[in-house]
């Protein structure tokens, strides 16, 4: 069965410092994956889209790995903001079109 | 930037009424997608529409939930005769092309069963 996870469930980082979020897949044919952001009660926020056939992608303070023969993927976020307080979604595409997601982490940037 | 719309934000209706949620996609897009998150829950799958009709749907997705895309620009989801369990927070998202592009969501109607 393909299934995503993210550990922890929830982290706490004071303002100022980097981050990483992890996200872990079962199935390395992957076709690619997607983080998103969540606020409470929001929508979904695409923030990366990372392929397959790529081992990073940055946009901003936010940079994106892709491991597939682990079955990892990272998030990681330089320079924290209270702003970046959020849950984070990773979500894997294993090529059947539907997007399959992890519960998330919930990041608190600590002021 | 163009963006998923859904409507309403909010919907409460009562235990065996139908409800039709809506979304208007991101015009260029093909790829139409429902998801749902249960409070407290991941977001899982629903359905993808492509060219009129189902392409894939999920064990969730029974007889009591149809999807239809009206016109050129809506696309809806009508759930026949509601549930309590069907209180969640339900996502549209599309995308231009299958597989290896973005898919963008919607902010969420969030329906409550009562």
């Amino acid at each position: 069965k393909q299934e995503v996870t993210q550990i922890p469930a929830a982290l706490s980082v004071p303002e100022g410092e980097n981050l990483v979020l992890n996200c872990s897949f079962t199935d390395s044919a992957i076709y690619n994956l997607q983080w998103f952001r969540q606020d409470p009660g929001k929508g979904l926020t695409s923030l990366l889209l990372i392929q397959s056939s790529q081992r990073e992608q940055t946009s901003g303070r936010l940079n994106a790995s892709l491991d597939k023969s682990s079955g990892r993927s990272t998030l990681y976020i330089a320079a924290s903001q209270p702003g970046d307080s959020a849950t984070y979604l990773c979500a894997a595409n294993f090529g059947n079109e539907k997007l399959t997601f992890g519960t998330g982490t919930r990041l608190t940037i600590i002021p | 930037e163009p963006e998923v719309t859904q409507t309403p934000s909010h919907q409460v209706t009562q235990m065996g009424q139908e409800v039709i949620l809506r979304c208007v996609p991101i015009s260029n897009h093909l790829y139409f997608y429902w998801y749902r998150q249960i409070l407290g829950q991941k977001v899982e799958f629903l359905v993808s529409f492509y060219n009129n009709e189902i392409s894939e749907k999920s064990e969730i997705f029974d007889d009591q939930f149809s999807v239809e895309r009206p016109d050129g620009s809506n696309f809806t989801l009508k759930i026949r005769s509601t549930k309590l369990e069907d209180s969640a927070m339900y996502f549209c998202a599309s995308r231009n092309r299958v597989s290896d592009t973005e898919a963008f969501f919607g902010q969420g109607t969030r329906l409550t069963v009562v």
